[in-house]
């Protein structure tokens, strides 16, 4: 079956713009999450979603970043007024409940200038 | 919060080598995954072993809990095992994963 996709695969921006990254699961996966993984690094732990509701957002790193999961299936991650920081590969995973294993998408390289 | 290791950093090999890989935690985890970051970025699920060992082709993979460790084996290596693994867990009372900085891992033809 489809495994879970993301998109756009890449994404260039300028300082102070607003970006959307999707995040399509795992048909019948409950739980969607984010994370974030900067260059020879680990992803770190973004927000977890069961079902429509944010479950746990305290990987956050602040209020420019948001995101919405609103029929309980496909999530959008929302970054309002981008720095250089943000710069990363933004990666989504979903798992078909909250203690299962967690199956990763291929990521949305997002580049702000 | 849980802290993951994991050792080498670094490995360089030949193919046809085996090698082991290893993941050290620091408290008591419900969840422990191994992954394979390939060249393009794309992370493939490798074993979900919270406890116990689980063989694929020639990848293998033993977690002892009680001592807080787990460990990838791959046995005769090939150049396709090129690439980042990554161990990552789960404590008891969090739903995301905590990852390892990850071991690269280059096999010479």
């Amino acid at each position: 079956g489809a495994g879970v996709s993301q998109t756009p695969s890449n994404k260039v921006t300028e300082k102070g713009k607003y970006v959307e990254l999707r995040c399509d699961p795992i048909s019948g996966h409950t739980a969607l999450y984010w994370y974030r993984q900067s260059l020879g690094q680990g992803p770190e732990f973004l927000i977890y979603f069961q079902g429509t509701g944010a479950a746990d957002d305290s990987g956050l790193p602040n209020d420019r970043f948001f995101a919405v999961r609103p029929e309980g299936s496909v999530s959008t991650l929302k970054i309002q007024r981008t720095e250089r920081g943000d710069s990363a590969v933004y990666l989504c995973a979903s798992s078909l409940r909250s203690y299962n294993e967690q199956f990763f998408g291929p990521g949305t390289r997002l580049t702000v200038l | 919060g849980i802290q993951v290791e994991q050792s080498p950093p670094d490995l360089i090999l030949q193919e046809g080598a085996n090698s082991t890989l290893r993941c050290n935690f620091s408290d008591s985890v419900n969840n422990l995954q191994w992954f394979h970051q390939n060249p393009w970025g794309q992370l493939i699920n490798l074993f979900y072993i919270p406890s116990g060992t689980k063989q694929n082709g020639r990848l293998s993979a033993t977690t002892v809990a009680t001592e807080r460790y787990s460990l990838l084996y791959i046995s005769s290596s090939q150049t396709t095992d090129s690439g980042v693994y990554f161990c990552a867990v789960r404590a008891d009372s969090n739903y995301q994963l905590i990852w390892g900085a990850g071991t690269k891992l280059i096999i010479k033809p």
